[in-house]
C-alpha cells in the first residue's frame, strides 16, 4: 500500500492566497524530495531536503523536513497562475523513492 | 541534450496485444526507472535498474517486464495487453545513488481496449 500519504488531494485558492500541502510516512525518510508536474507535463524536481528540520526556500516556496523525519510540507506564499500544477512529495523509503498520490493545485486569476 | 527521450508518445492497443516502451537518456545516468500514473494514484514504480544488465522490481511489475541491455536505454515490455494497464507511463533516470535527483521523460500515454 502507499506508504508516503499527500494531502489534500486537491486546493483551489485564489489568485494571491497562500498554499500548503503536506506529506506524511509511518516510517522515517532517508531524504525527501519535492516535485512540481504542470498540466499535462512531466514530473520535474525542485529540491531535497535530508535534515533533520530542515528548512529550504525557493522564492516563494518553503520546505520543511519534519524533527522526526517521518513529514514535509511545502508552502506557497502568494500564489500566482504559474504554481498551477501537481505537487508530490517522494520519500526514500529501503532505498526506494516513494511517491505520494500529490496535491493538484488550482489558481484562479 | 535532449535529457529522457520516451517513444512513442500515445498508443492503443487490443487487450492480449503486446508492445515495448523505449526510454532512452543521453546524460550517462547509472539508475532508470518505469513508473506509472493513475488518477489519486501518484507514481508507482514498476521496474528499474541500477546499472547496465540489471533489473528489479518496484512496487507494481505484473505484466511487465524489462531490459537495459545498454545504459543508455531501458525498455518496458507488455507481453499481454489488459485494460487495467491503461495508464500514464514515465520514465526517469538518476546518478548512480538512489537519493539522487530524477530526470522525467515526457510519458507514453497508453490507452488498453
Amino acid at each position: 500500500g502507499q506508504q508516503v500519504m499527500q494531502i489534500p488531494q486537491y486546493q483551489h485558492v485564489q489568485e494571491g492566497e497562500d498554499f500548503t500541502t503536506y506529506c506524511n510516512s509511518s516510517t522515517t525518510l532517508s531524504n525527501i524530495q519535492w516535485y512540481k508536474q504542470r498540466p499535462g507535463g512531466h514530473p520535474v524536481f525542485l529540491i531535497q531536503l535530508v535534515k533533520s528540520g530542515e528548512v529550504k526556500k525557493q522564492k516563494r516556496l518553503t520546505f520543511q523536513f519534519g524533527e522526526a523525519k517521518k513529514n514535509s510540507s511545502l508552502h506557497i506564499t502568494a500564489t500566482q497562475t504559474t504554481d498551477v500544477g501537481t505537487y508530490f512529495c517522494a520519500g526514500l523509503l529501503g532505498g526506494k523513492l516513494i511517491f505520494g498520490q500529490g496535491t493538484e493545485l488550482s489558481v484562479k486569476p | 541534450n535532449a535529457g529522457v527521450t520516451q517513444t512513442p508518445k500515445f498508443r492503443v492497443l487490443k487487450t492480449g496485444q503486446s508492445m515495448t516502451l523505449l526510454c532512452a537518456q543521453d546524460m550517462n545516468h547509472e539508475y532508470m526507472y518505469w513508473y506509472r500514473q493513475d488518477p489519486g494514484m501518484g507514481l508507482r514504480l514498476i521496474h528499474y535498474s541500477v546499472g547496465e544488465g540489471t533489473t528489479a522490481k518496484g512496487e507494481v511489475p505484473d505484466g511487465y517486464n524489462v531490459s537495459r541491455l545498454k545504459k543508455q536505454n531501458f525498455l518496458l515490455g507488455l507481453e499481454s495487453a489488459a485494460p487495467s494497464q491503461t495508464s500514464v507511463y514515465f520514465c526517469a533516470s538518476s546518478y548512480g545513488t538512489r537519493n539522487q535527483p530524477q530526470h522525467f521523460g515526457d510519458g507514453t500515454r497508453l490507452s488498453i481496449l
